[in-house]
């Protein structure tokens, strides 16, 4: 096992596009966590799915944002419409209940 | 919003010197963590703290715990070129999602 995977690692696209994002997190980790970071500050917590089940989201993920994870093994991001304001690192996190949290190299987005 | 904030916000030392980083949180805790991120990259856990702990030692790292002050230290022994890296603290909360400070960017100079 590599560790979590995440694809891509970096993204260009211009405004009112959609784009999505894929992690794979650590095979047998059941819990998988999106978080959002931009420049100069820490990760912010997105939302948690354990197995398949979305299980909490952040306020800060708006309509425009959904997240699947419809096996219980990969995930992924989906932002529609983006806008400017969406620039900024989407980071992957996988654990299982007795471990740390392991986190994909992340993909940049930047909204031009 | 942000559960911790990291002082200083950036720290500039000699390889060889020791880097110390503090970080204050809000509520109650049943650990709080410590990541390093290299630019532009992913975090990567370095030590966790359970809230019954005042100290923990891992290789060149010491980090401390005072939850009557709600707050705890990072202390990086004899640093090198490589440390150069932001660090953040992070405490749980439910299902084990982490709430980041807004780090500490150091840099170790040669």
């Amino acid at each position: 096992d590599t560790g979590v995977s995440q694809n891509p690692r970096h993204k260009i696209t211009k405004r009112g596009q959609n784009v999505t994002f894929r992690c794979d997190p650590i095979s047998e980790h059941n819990r998988l966590y999106w978080y959002r970071q931009t420049l100069g500050q820490g990760p912010e917590f997105l939302t948690y799915f354990q197995n398949e089940a979305q299980l909490e989201k952040s306020r800060l993920l708006s309509d425009r944002f959904s997240a699947e994870r419809p096996k219980g093994s990969f995930s992924t991001l989906e932002i529609q419409r983006t806008e400017q304001g969406d620039s900024a690192m989407y980071l992957c996190a996988s654990r299982d209940m007795n471990t740390e949290a392991f986190f994909g190299q992340g993909t940049r987005l930047t909204v031009v | 919003s942000q559960q911790g904030e990291e002082d200083p916000q950036a720290l500039s030392i000699q390889e060889g010197e020791n880097a110390t980083m503090n970080c204050s949180y809000k509520t109650s805790i049943n650990n709080l963590q410590w990541y390093r991120q290299n630019s532009g990259r992913g975090l990567v856990h370095l030590i966790l703290i359970r809230s019954n702990e005042r100290e923990k030692h891992s290789g060149r790292l010491r980090v401390t715990l005072d939850t009557s002050k709600k707050s705890s230290s990072l202390l990086i022994t004899a640093s090198r070129a490589a440390d150069t890296a932001s660090y953040f603290c992070a405490t749980g909360g439910s299902w084990g999602k982490l709430q980041f400070g807004a780090g500490t960017q150091v840099v170790v100079t040669p």
